[in-house]
């Protein structure tokens, strides 16, 4: 099946500091969201981004499908950043609607 | 409009026993999904269901688990009997055909 990794596994950052965010995928994909997960344990629709570039605020997303990567940028981070940002595909054919997860960026930003 | 909606939110049983969890889709929602995750981990699917049939259940314990949709609306998942590797946070989630997958609050199941 597909491959998703992610780096960096864990970011540390000031409030304000600018991140970036890598979810590499092994095959192509007819889907590829970005999701963060809250300390309630939330699941939160951040871009459904199969290709292309997308902005909300201060988040914005590119996907290079040629390239198999995402990348998701967070600029001013703020304390309420924090928490868990997965990326997932979904790679088609036989796989149906199947969201297949990286292990997750831990992000936490200090005041 | 309203989100993904579960039940109930926290569950301690001891192993052996049954739960049941509950799942409300978005309205209009065909595709209903299950998902476990497990600490530390990203979700991992369970079962598919698009309207009131399975699309996928090739990752399901069906030894163990198993999962309705009556009326392909609301679902239910059930382990029976539950061991102490299920500890973990059932996740349901539902999208308009195989579109952008929206997440409920989920389940955390603790099994003793």
């Amino acid at each position: 099946g597909i491959q998703v990794e992610q780096s960096p596994p864990d970011l540390i950052l000031q409030e304000g500091a600018n991140s970036t965010l890598r979810c590499n995928f092994s095959d192509s994909v007819n889907n590829l969201q970005w999701f963060h997960q809250n300390p309630w344990g939330q699941l939160i629709n951040l871009f459904y981004i199969p290709s292309g570039t997308k902005q909300n605020g201060r988040l914005s997303a590119t996907t290079v499908a040629t390239e198999r990567y995402s990348l998701l940028y967070i600029s001013s981070s703020q304390t309420t950043d924090s928490g868990v940002y997965f990326c997932a595909v979904n790679a088609g054919g036989t796989s149906y609607g199947k969201l297949t997860f990286g292990q997750g960026t831990i992000l936490t930003v200090h005041p | 409009e309203a989100g993904v909606a579960q039940s109930p939110r926290y569950k301690i049983i001891e192993k052996r026993q049954s739960v049941a969890f509950w799942c409300n889709p978005i309205s209009g929602h065909a595709t209903l999904y299950w998902y476990q995750q497990i600490l530390g981990q990203g979700p991992k699917l369970l079962i598919q269901f698009q309207n009131n049939g399975v699309v996928d259940d090739s990752q399901l314990p069906k030894d163990r688990f198993s999962a309705e949709r009556l009326k392909g609306v609301d679902s239910t998942l059930k382990i029976q009997p539950a061991k102490l590797e299920d500890s973990a946070v059932y996740l349901c989630a539902s999208s308009l055909d195989r579109a952008a997958q929206y997440f409920g609050p989920g389940t955390r199941l603790t099994v003793l």
